[in-house]
């Protein structure tokens, strides 16, 4: 039978915009935070991440903020481009050495 | 540096049966942790191995197992395999983090697809 599975949020943005993905995390214990891309048939590869004494950190066209008092994570991309299309996860860190739990994810597409 | 790797990439079995996966970490990694990936339930993490011993473990039973090898390189391995079995089964790979509270950025490979029939 047909498998049901998460609904994937969408994000569609036009090439050369700036776009927010946003997570709302669930354990206000974890320290740290961590974003994530995977691409169709690969593993998730890092981005950003940022600990829980921080609201803010930017990388390279990236940014994350994170504002613990709602436990919202947000990840800001400038500039966007076609090869930043992949599906985007949220994750978090709460001690237990390095087991990372997971967001479904956010779907980003790119227009060109 | 080469990334993790796992092995196979594509699997087909039936139910019932039993599968052994495998994974090399990034050389001088000692973490090696596993994550089941399915359309229903996302990511979900599976169990993480340092220095040979499985120290962390999620919510799954009993069927999957794992270890860890003396140069690093670790196994999972699945019994009497269910269709809900069928998934990406991802490795993921970090430098030593002695503590529960020292995260280390991991790394992963590119997944071994399983398919139970």
């Amino acid at each position: 039978g047909e498998s049901v599975g998460l609904h994937l949020p969408t994000l569609s943005v036009q090439e050369g915009d700036n776009s927010i993905i946003n997570c709302a995390y669930s354990n206000s214990a974890s320290d740290y935070f961590i974003w994530y891309k995977q691409e169709s048939g690969k593993g998730p590869q890092f981005i950003i991440d940022i600990r829980s004494n921080m609201d803010k950190r930017q990388g390279q066209r990236v940014t994350v903020l994170l504002n613990k008092t709602v436990k919202h994570l947000s990840l800001q991309i400038a500039a966007t481009q076609p090869g930043d299309s992949a599906v985007y996860f949220c994750a978090e860190n709460s001690g237990g050495y390095q087991k990372v739990t997971f967001g479904i994810g956010t779907k980003l597409q790119v227009i060109p | 540096k080469a990334g993790v790797t796992q092995t196979p990439r594509y699997l087909i079995k039936t139910r019932g049966q039993q599968v052994t996966l495998s994974c090399s970490p990034i050389s001088g990694h000692r973490s090696v942790s596993w994550y089941q990936q399915t359309p229903g339930q996302g990511l979900q993490f599976l169990f993480e191995y340092f220095s040979e011993t499985q120290r962390n473990k999620g919510n799954f039973p009993g069927r999957f197992s794992g270890r860890q090898f003396s140069n690093s390189r670790s196994e999972m391995n699945v019994s009497t395999l269910e269709l809900g079995d069928s998934a990406l089964y991802l490795c993921a790979s970090s430098p030593a983090a002695t503590g529960p509270s020292s995260y280390n950025e991991q790394f992963f490979g590119p997944g071994t697809r399983l398919t139970v029939l």
